[in-house]
């Protein structure tokens, strides 16, 4: 099993439309949680950090329940631009600092 | 400000040659320096961290190594290439008490 898994993609959705992308983590010495995007070739930029209370930024709300292990994220009014892979990443610590853990990463396409 | 660079942008390199990957930090010192891999239609997969100037933790066995020479600098190398090492290099660097990563933009090895 892998430590991230995320929702097989891809998802195709309309301009304006709500999508939730669901996390699920599997390692509970998980100490915090990021959402990263990555565009076609480039290389993963953070979207935003996943707090314990839920944290909005703009058109974003991350989710975060430590008890199910389990991290999503919502994007309200998609828009063209939103266009990418979304990846869930859960940052292990250890002896030697900490290890960010990425998911597969699930597409999203928004259309016209 | 804090940059990272990485070089070449895109490589093609035959099966058995070497390889070296450099990266390097500026606006910062004592990073956490880390090596990713990312295969076609795959997620990124942790394949070396540094804490320090010659601390070298390898995540997977394989084909490939890395050496921290200088504190702001990151390696990777490869005596002989194989045909699974074409990706996408990706190094990130997290400063100390930092919380998330920052990429930089990538080598994409081709091995043919």
């Amino acid at each position: 099993r892998k430590e991230v898994e995320q929702d097989p993609g891809p998802f195709n959705v309309p301009e304006g439309a709500t999508v939730a992308f669901n996390c699920t983590y599997s390692n509970s010495a998980s100490q915090s949680f990021f959402w990263y995007r990555q565009d076609c070739r480039k290389e993963p930029k953070l979207l935003m950090s996943v707090y314990s209370s839920g944290n909005e930024d703009g058109r974003f709300t991350a989710q975060l329940n430590r008890a199910s292990q389990y991290i999503s994220l919502l994007i309200r009014d998609s828009k063209l631009s939103d266009s990418a892979t979304y990846l869930c990443v859960v940052n292990r610590w250890g002896n030697q600092g900490g290890k960010l853990i990425f998911g597969q990463g699930t597409e999203l396409s928004v259309k016209p | 400000s804090q940059t990272i660079h990485q070089w070449p942008a895109t490589l093609v390199q035959p099966v058995g040659s070497p390889l070296s990957l450099e990266c390097t930090v500026e606006g910062t010192s004592n990073p956490n320096l880390y090596w990713y891999r990312q295969a076609a239609g795959r997620g990124l997969q942790l394949l070396f961290y540094s804490v320090g100037i010659g601390q070298i933790s390898s995540e997977v066995p394989q084909n490939l190594s890395a050496s921290r020479p200088q504190d702001r600098q990151f390696i990777l190398s490869s005596k002989k290439l194989l045909l699974s090492d074409s990706g996408f290099y990706l190094c990130a660097w997290r400063g100390v008490g930092g919380y998330g990563y920052t990429f930089g933009s990538g080598t994409r090895l081709t091995v043919v």
